[in-house]
This record gives C-alpha cells, sequence and structure tokens, in this order.
C-alpha cells in the first residue's frame, strides 16, 4: 500500500528557505501513471496547490508562488523534496505531499501533512 | 490563477440532500471535466471523494455525486449523515498544467 511521510524542520526563520522532503513507499515514484506534488494549508484556511514533479522532473507550480518554489525529484531515494526561498509568516501552513494522476488532476494519496511555522 | 468560488457554509438535516457549489471560469471548471472534490474532517488528511467530475474512488459511499453545468461544478450529499459534517474542497485544472482549489465550504449537519 502506498505511503507518503513528509519530512524537514517544523520551524523556519523569515526570509530563509524551507525545506521539506516526501519519502514515498509501497510503490515505485518512477511511474508514468503519476506526478508527485505539494499542497499547503495555512491554520485554519484552506487548501493551497504548490505544484508537483513527474519521476523525470518535469515541474509544474502554482503561478503565485512561482518565482520561489522549486520541487525536485530523487528516484533513487525515492523522495521527491520542495523548496520555498525568501519565507515570511504567510508561508506558516501544514504543508501535505500527495500523489496526483497524471493528466486527470487529482490527488488520490496524500502525506500526513507536517507543520511548519515561520517565526523568528 | 484565482481560486474556485465556493459558499462558506451549508447546512443539512440528517437524512437530507445538501449541494455544495464551485464556481470557475471558462478556463478552468468551463473547459474540462477535471473537477475534483475532497473531504476533511478537523485535523485530519483530505480525502478524495470525487474525481474527473462524477465518478467515485472505491469504498466512497455512493451518496456523494458529483455534477457540472457550464462553468459550475456541484457536489451532492444525500441521506446526509452526522459524520459527514466535514470541509469540503472542490479543485480543477486551470490550464498551462496548473491545479487550483476553491476556498472551502464547511458543511454541518443539524
Amino acid at each position: 500500500q502506498l505511503q507518503l511521510q513528509e519530512s524537514g524542520p517544523g520551524l523556519v526563520k523569515p526570509s530563509e528557505t524551507l525545506s521539506l522532503s516526501c519519502t514515498v513507499s509501497g510503490d515505485s515514484i518512477d511511474t508514468s501513471s503519476y506526478y508527485w506534488g505539494w499542497v499547503r494549508q495555512p491554520p485554519g484556511k484552506g487548501l493551497e496547490w504548490i505544484g508537483d514533479v513527474f519521476y523525470t522532473g518535469t515541474t509544474s507550480y502554482n503561478p503565485s508562488l512561482k518565482s520561489r518554489v522549486t520541487i525536485f525529484v530523487d528516484t533513487s531515494k525515492s523522495q521527491f523534496s520542495l523548496k520555498l526561498t525568501s519565507v515570511t509568516a504567510a508561508d506558516t501552513a501544514m504543508y501535505y505531499c500527495a500523489r496526483r494522476r497524471s493528466f486527470f488532476y487529482y490527488m488520490d494519496v496524500w502525506g500526513k501533512g507536517t507543520p511548519v511555522t515561520v517565526s523568528s | 490563477q484565482s481560486a474556485l468560488t465556493q459558499p462558506v457554509s451549508v447546512s443539512g438535516s440528517p437524512g437530507q440532500s445538501i449541494t455544495i457549489s464551485c464556481a470557475g471560469i471558462r478556463s478552468d471548471v468551463g473547459s474540462y471535466n477535471l473537477v475534483s472534490w475532497y473531504q476533511q474532517h478537523p485535523g485530519k488528511v483530505p480525502k478524495l471523494i470525487i474525481y474527473e467530475g462524477i465518478k467515485r474512488p472505491p469504498g466512497v459511499s455512493s451518496r456523494f455525486s458529483g455534477s457540472k453545468s457550464g462553468n459550475t461544478a456541484s457536489l451532492t450529499i444525500s441521506g446526509l449523515q452526522a459524520e459527514d459534517e466535514a470541509d469540503y474542497y472542490c479543485s480543477s485544472y486551470a490550464g498551462d498544467s496548473t491545479l487550483v482549489f476553491g476556498g472551502g465550504t464547511k458543511m454541518t449537519v443539524l
């Protein structure tokens, strides 16, 4: 059974870079059927799509975050990762990694989420 | 890329049916049958309940159904049960390999 597990620091200072990883277990990450993505949810607010990556390294990003976001994949480790630069308090959120079906744009498997707080 | 528009809250009594709308624009909801719906209980992970506008994943109750008319997608929950009380989010393909979520709807069972 496919499982996704986020990892990374829970506290990041303003203006620094947020870095998270998601480890995929129970299935292969190098499949043409799925992309691997990130979604965040600020406290008490709604979901926001950040972006995703194909196993070949092809990426798609939310236009509103594109200038600060990098998502990349390491198939040898069955991991994909998120980097968000120049963070502010507005980036404080629960960060979820998720599997997104190719061509059909739905996320069918989610990680448990990891909370990230931006504060000095 | 603007968020899809959902009502902030809806409510219904046990056994009743409710519908949650998800209004987009022609370049997202209106152009593709790629709307999905997620259910999120407090403190829990979002769960996919509808994909490609009308399809249910295995294990999701048939009381959940999806539809679309023009630029607006809808989620209907029939035979409301207490366990259906949750936040519901729609999302859609928005072109250029991007995806957009709705603002979310808090569904209360009276």
